[in-house]
């Protein structure tokens, strides 16, 4: 059973255009969210992060929002460039007793069209 | 130093050989992690040191076996392994440990291709 879903694989934007990549979640435990980016032949790196006590977190150009009742959460990535173009991983994590791991979606694979 | 370094990049090791696997932090990290990546699939954690301790074990087989000889240093030693072993390795480390540890992001290092034969 996926505890976290990202259910479009891949999402093509225009430059200067927003993406907007979601991700869902069917734990109501979890209460910290984490978007990363990886490209091709490289580890994944941390983007944002998010709270379950917040509902949006903005770093630059990157915007996270947390609807915790509809369990679902996007990043947002205004404008677009094409160096965005990667592979985007949702994760969560339950913050609560004995639960230590990153709970990671299948990935959304963004390509921004120059 | 923001970087988690592994060594190698990549690796071809028959099903008979003994390698090993070496990640490096040194960003005071108190918590550190061996993840499997297959193509297309998210990274799979297969496990957690936290203050040098083996502190998760994620039901992984016994031809892998993770050492952490000290805060900064965590190698994962390969035995016997199968092609299906064959992946990405991927090393992580995250400031917090114990309770704390998914409150923190984790910083990846490259990663390893392993490919076996």
């Amino acid at each position: 059973d996926q505890q976290v879903k990202q259910n479009s694989p891949s999402l093509s934007v225009q430059e200067g255009r927003i993406s907007i990549l979601n991700c869902d979640y069917t734990n109501s435990m979890f209460d910290y969210f984490l978007w990363y980016k990886k490209y091709p032949a490289e580890g994944p790196t941390f983007l944002i992060s998010i709270s379950s006590i917040k509902d949006k977190n903005e770093d630059g150009r990157f915007t996270v929002f947390l609807n915790k009742s509809a369990k679902h959460l996007s990043l947002h990535i205004v404008p677009s460039q094409p160096g965005d173009s990667a592979v985007y991983f949702c994760a969560a994590s339950d913050s609560g007793a004995g639960s230590y791991q990153l709970t990671f979606g299948k990935g959304t694979k963004l390509s921004v069209i120059p | 130093d923001t970087e988690v370094t592994q060594t190698p990049k990549h690796l071809v090791m028959g099903m008979t050989n003994k390698k090993s696997l070496k990640c490096e932090q040194h960003m005071g990290h108190r918590a550190m992690y061996w993840y499997k990546q297959k193509a297309k699939k998210p990274p799979e954690l297969m496990f957690v040191y936290s203050y040098e301790k083996l502190s998760i074990n994620e039901s992984v087989p016994s031809r892998f076996s993770p050492e952490c000889p000290n805060s900064s240093l965590l190698n994962l030693h390969l035995h016997a392994l199968q092609p299906e072993d064959s992946a990405l390795y991927l090393c992580a480390s995250s400031q917090e440990a114990g309770r704390l540890i998914g409150r923190s992001e984790a910083f990846f290092g490259q990663g390893t291709r392993l490919t076996v034969v």
